[in-house]
């Protein structure tokens, strides 16, 4: 079936240290891209956003790249804090216009060691 | 700005039952999704609502339907569970724009047993 990234991986890192967790997508028509984090017992939470005619995109710690040629999204947070520690999912934009869908990754544990 | 809002938070039914979800999204949202999460397949979206209208159904068999009033709330029920409906039932809100990323409630888990 459709899909943005395949495996529920664990990356595991050090407080501080930056975390850069990435994403497959598998529609090259697709022009909208969004990362969120989900903590236990909770909903996906908004982070960033980026659409297709950027590379690069910057928040509040956090910086979103994408690169169209090998259909691949990152999502990189600085100076990594226990907060931080959540499932990350990718999720494509599939449709027209606002009526849309989401096709979510199978999303990515963040464990922040102290 | 309240957030999105569902209720009940959690739901334990019998299977051949029904069961009725509510989501009030954000103040000034006019579109509705719900998305489905499981742990084995992730999360799967079931529809959307906009102005009271369906614009866009995920494959889903049509037990799962849902509903969208004139103030934007929503319901989604599921007729005759079954023990794979077993799952954290998501509702976002956006507002439409053409770059506006959905925000989640907290989601209903439902178990059947």
């Amino acid at each position: 079936g459709e899909s943005v990234g395949l495996h529920l991986p664990t990356l595991s890192v050090q407080e501080g240290d930056n975390s850069i967790i990435n994403c497959a997508y598998s529609n090259s028509a697709s022009d909208y891209f969004i990362w969120y984090k989900q903590e236990s017992g909770k909903g996906p939470q908004f982070i960033i956003d980026i659409r297709s005619n950027m590379d690069k995109r910057q928040g509040q710690r956090v910086t979103v790249l994408l690169n169209k040629t090998v259909k691949h999204l990152s999502l990189q947070i600085a100076a990594t804090q226990p907060g931080d520690s959540a499932v990350y999912f990718c999720a494509e934009k599939k449709g027209m216009d606002s009526s849309y869908k989401l096709i979510f990754g199978s999303g990515t544990r963040l464990l922040v060691r102290p | 700005k309240a957030g999105v809002t569902q209720t009940p938070r959690y739901l334990i039914k019998t299977r051949g039952q029904q069961v009725t979800l509510s989501c009030s999204p954000i103040s000034g949202h006019r579109s509705v999704s719900w998305y489905q999460q499981t742990p084995g397949q992730g999360l799967q979206f079931l529809f959307e609502y906009f102005s009271e209208t369906q614009r866009n159904k995920g494959n889903f068999p049509g037990r799962f339907s849902g509903r969208q009033f004139s103030n934007s709330r929503s319901e989604m029920n599921v007729s005759t569970l079954e023990l794979g409906d077993s799952a954290l039932y998501l509702c976002a809100s956006s507002n439409a724009g053409f770059d506006s990323p959905l925000h989640f409630g907290n989601g209903t888990r439902l178990t059947v047993t």
